[in-house]
C-alpha cells in the first residue's frame, strides 16, 4: 500500500528564517505529490502540486517544493518565514494505478517564533 | 465562487448515541469524499463518491458509518452508535476530474469536529 512520510512531527522556526518539510512516500510509480496548509480550525488549504515537468514547483504564499524521484521525496520550502505560516502542513500523494486516492502524511505542525 | 460547505461545525454526543454530518460541495464537483482526521494524524478518506455513486469505502467501518448522495450533489454521513474513537474531524471535500487522468485538485470545507464522550 502506498505510504507518506512526514518524519517531523513539530518544527519550530524563527520569523525571517528559512523553513523546509520533508515528505517521502514509497510507491514505485511517480504520483501526483500535494502539499496542503491547514490552519487552526480551518479546512486544508492547496499550496501547491506536482504533476510532471519541472520538479521544482512553486505554490501560493512563497512555498516552493522539488520533487526528487531518487529519493522519493517532495519536500517543502520557504526562504523566508511569516508569523502567519505557523499551521500545520501535510503532505499527499495520489496515484492513478491505485485509484486515485489521496493519502496523506501525518503532518508537521510549524510554530513561529518572533 | 462558494466553497464546500459543511454542518454542524462541532457536535458533542455520548458514545452509543447517533449522529449525522451533511456537506454540499462546490457547484458541479462530481467528486465527493469524506475524510476522518484525528488529532495529530493526517486526513485519512472514509468514502468517496462519483456523482452519486461508491468510488471506495474501502477504509469505511460500515458496522457504524454510513453514507449516501442520494441527488449526487450533498451527501451525508452518518455515524451509530459512536464509540470513543470516533472523537475526529469529519472532513468533506469535492473535485471536478480533468479528463481521465483524474487529477482535478480536492477542495476542502472547515470540518465538522466530533467529540464523543
Amino acid at each position: 500500500a502506498q505510504s507518506v512520510t512526514q518524519p517531523d512531527i513539530h518544527i519550530t522556526v524563527s520569523e525571517g528564517a528559512s523553513l523546509e518539510l520533508r515528505c517521502n512516500y514509497s510507491y514505485g510509480a511517480t504520483p501526483y505529490l500535494f502539499w496542503y496548509v491547514q490552519s487552526p480550525g480551518q479546512g486544508l488549504q492547496l499550496l501547491l502540486k506536482y504533476f510532471s515537468g519541472d520538479t521544482l514547483v512553486q505554490g501560493i504564499k512563497g512555498f516552493e517544493a522539488e520533487f526528487k524521484r531518487s529519493q522519493s521525496s517532495f519536500n517543502l520550502r520557504k526562504p523566508s518565514v511569516h508569523w502567519s505560516d505557523a499551521a500545520e502542513y501535510f503532505c499527499a500523494v495520489r496515484i492513478k494505478a491505485a485509484g486515485n486516492k489521496l493519502t496523506f502524511g501525518g503532518g508537521t505542525r510549524v510554530l513561529v517564533k518572533p | 465562487e462558494a466553497g464546500v460547505a459543511q454542518s454542524p461545525r462541532y457536535k458533542i454526543i455520548e458514545k452509543r448515541q447517533s449522529v449525522a454530518f451533511w456537506c454540499n460541495p462546490i457547484s458541479g464537483h462530481a467528486t465527493l469524499y469524506w475524510y476522518q482526521q484525528i488529532l495529530g494524524q493526517g486526513p485519512k478518506l472514509l468514502i468517496q463518491f462519483q456523482n452519486n455513486g461508491v468510488v471506495d469505502d474501502s477504509q469505511l467501518p460500515k458496522d457504524r458509518f454510513s453514507a449516501e448522495r442520494l441527488k449526487g450533489v450533498d451527501s451525508t454521513l452518518k455515524i451509530q452508535p459512536a464509540k470513543l474513537e470516533d472523537s475526529a474531524v469529519y472532513l468533506c471535500a469535492s473535485s471536478f476530474p480533468r479528463g481521465q487522468a483524474n487529477t482535478g485538485e480536492l477542495f476542502f470545507g472547515e470540518g465538522s469536529r466530533l467529540t464523543v464522550l
